[in-house]
């Protein structure tokens, strides 16, 4: 299993620009998630989504689209880049219910100038 | 609304020493709580699960406690080893929700 991947590993975007972070995994996990790791804030939950088909918002969810089509793809959209967009981006994944561990992906750093 | 402390920021030990990692949380009304290891520039390791149901969790040199009451988990580790060195992240739960809410860690150093 490769378990969760993601893609790109750094960007540089300038100001407006759109683009979309990859995440996928290969566990067969209902369940998979969206964080932004800043300095001294730790982790915040951008969207998540316990199926195909379902999403919803996180705490952080203003400038992020996701969708949900299949089960081991959640793409995250940014739809107008800002600074304050820079972080470093994670992608998670467990099994909906029951002792659901949470697997990570290696996360993607984006800069916004 | 939940909130998740964890206190130290940062942590410096010699090597064999045992110690204890703290995180607190406002509200008991949790589903879950996680224990997470960070290496810098990495993404995050799960250690240990402790449903709300549970006291504690145990596995190898590590043993997670839960205590819901009173908003508190700790993770001891046992006869810490410079390997040990990471940043630690606690993570709740919420019950109804698929929420979860991190801390911001405790940056743990072990000295050789």
């Amino acid at each position: 299993n490769a378990g969760v991947t993601q893609t790109p590993k750094f960007q540089v975007l300038k100001t407006g620009q759109s683009m979309t972070l990859q995440c996928a995994q290969d566990m067969n996990h209902e369940y998979m998630s969206w964080y932004r790791q800043d300095p001294g804030m730790g982790l915040r939950l951008i969207h998540y989504s316990v199926g195909a088909g379902i999403t919803d918002q996180g705490e952080v969810p203003n400038g992020y689209n996701v969708s949900r089509s299949t089960t081991e793809d959640f793409p995250l959209r940014l739809l107008s880049a800002a600074p304050s967009q820079t972080s470093v981006y994670f992608c998670a994944s467990s099994l909906r219910e029951g002792g659901e561990t949470q697997y990570f992906g290696p996360g993607t750093r984006l800069l916004v100038l | 609304k939940q909130e998740v402390t964890q206190i130290p920021a940062a942590l410096s030990v010699p090597e064999g020493e045992n110690l204890v990692l703290n995180c607190s949380f406002t509200d008991s009304a949790i589903y879950n709580l996680q224990w997470f290891r960070q290496d810098p520039g990495k993404g995050l390791t799960s250690l240990l699960l402790i449903q709300s149901s549970q006291r504690e969790q145990t596995s190898g040199r590590l043993n997670a406690s839960l205590d819901k009451s009173s908003g508190r988990s700790t993770l001891y580790i046992a006869a810490s080893q410079p390997g040990d060195s990471a940043t630690y992240l606690c993570a709740v739960r919420r019950s109804g929700t698929y929420k979860y809410i991190f801390g911001t860690g405790t940056r743990l150093k072990v000295l050789a």
